[in-house]
């Protein structure tokens, strides 16, 4: 089975910080995606990757980063966190062609 | 604009009852079609993924169709149980790679005994 790991399952973190989400997968998949979903707006993108070291801006990257320095690996940074980043936040990766596996979310809350 | 409309926004039914969802789409170019299981608190499932040229697909009791003249797919679950208490997400892919998905709002469904 395909395994999409996310590093934390709820995080809590302070206006200002800057905050790292880790995405891991298994299954050697090109493709990686970092989004967030809200109560009434359904996912939302916000990056993608389509290889190590590419990667491609989405809906809204805005107050957003990603690395991907192994295909494996996947990680959205919030450079200084705002309440308005308070959301879910999902990894998901994908090969060329077949439907995107997804991790089991983390609730990120900034107080 | 491409948008992908589901409705209805939440279903409420009874245990064993069958129903179906629908999903509207504008979405152009297409290349596939998803329908994904949300869970409360947990990442999205896929159940089926079509592409232009099938009308139908199954995943147990999930149907799913797909008439992409009227741009237009459901999907049907059969003899409901509790656990299929969750949110469906319909998803258009505008090319094949799956790097350019449009996703619907979903519809809530309660399942209840």
């Amino acid at each position: 089975d395909v395994k999409v790991t996310q590093s934390s399952r709820y995080l809590v973190k302070r206006t200002g910080e800057k905050v790292f989400l880790e995405c891991v997968q298994d299954m050697d998949h090109e493709n990686m995606f970092w989004y967030r979903q809200d109560p009434g707006l359904g996912l939302r993108l916000i990056y993608f990757s389509y290889d190590v070291k590419m990667k491609e801006k989405g809906d809204i990257p805005e107050g957003y980063s990603v690395s991907r320095e192994k295909k494996e690996r996947f990680s959205l940074i919030l450079e200084s966190a705002s309440t308005n980043q308070t959301s879910m936040y999902l990894c998901a990766s994908s090969l060329v062609g077949v439907e995107a596996f997804f991790g089991q979310g983390t609730r990120l809350t900034v107080v | 604009k491409n948008q992908v409309e589901q409705s209805p926004q939440s279903l409420i039914i009874l245990e064993g009852k069958n129903c179906t969802l629908q999903c509207n789409y504008t979405v152009s170019p297409f290349s596939n079609l998803r329908w994904y299981k949300q869970d409360t608190g947990r990442g999205p499932v896929s159940l089926t993924i079509m592409t232009f040229s099938e009308n139908t697909k199954s995943n147990g009791r999930y149907t799913a169709t797909l008439d992409a003249d009227t741009k237009q797919s459901s999907l049907h679950i059969t003899a409901s149980q509790l656990s299929d208490s969750a949110s469906y997400i319909c998803v258009v892919s505008r090319n094949q790679a799956g790097t350019a998905l449009i996703f619907g709002k979903g519809t809530t469904l309660s399942v209840s005994s």
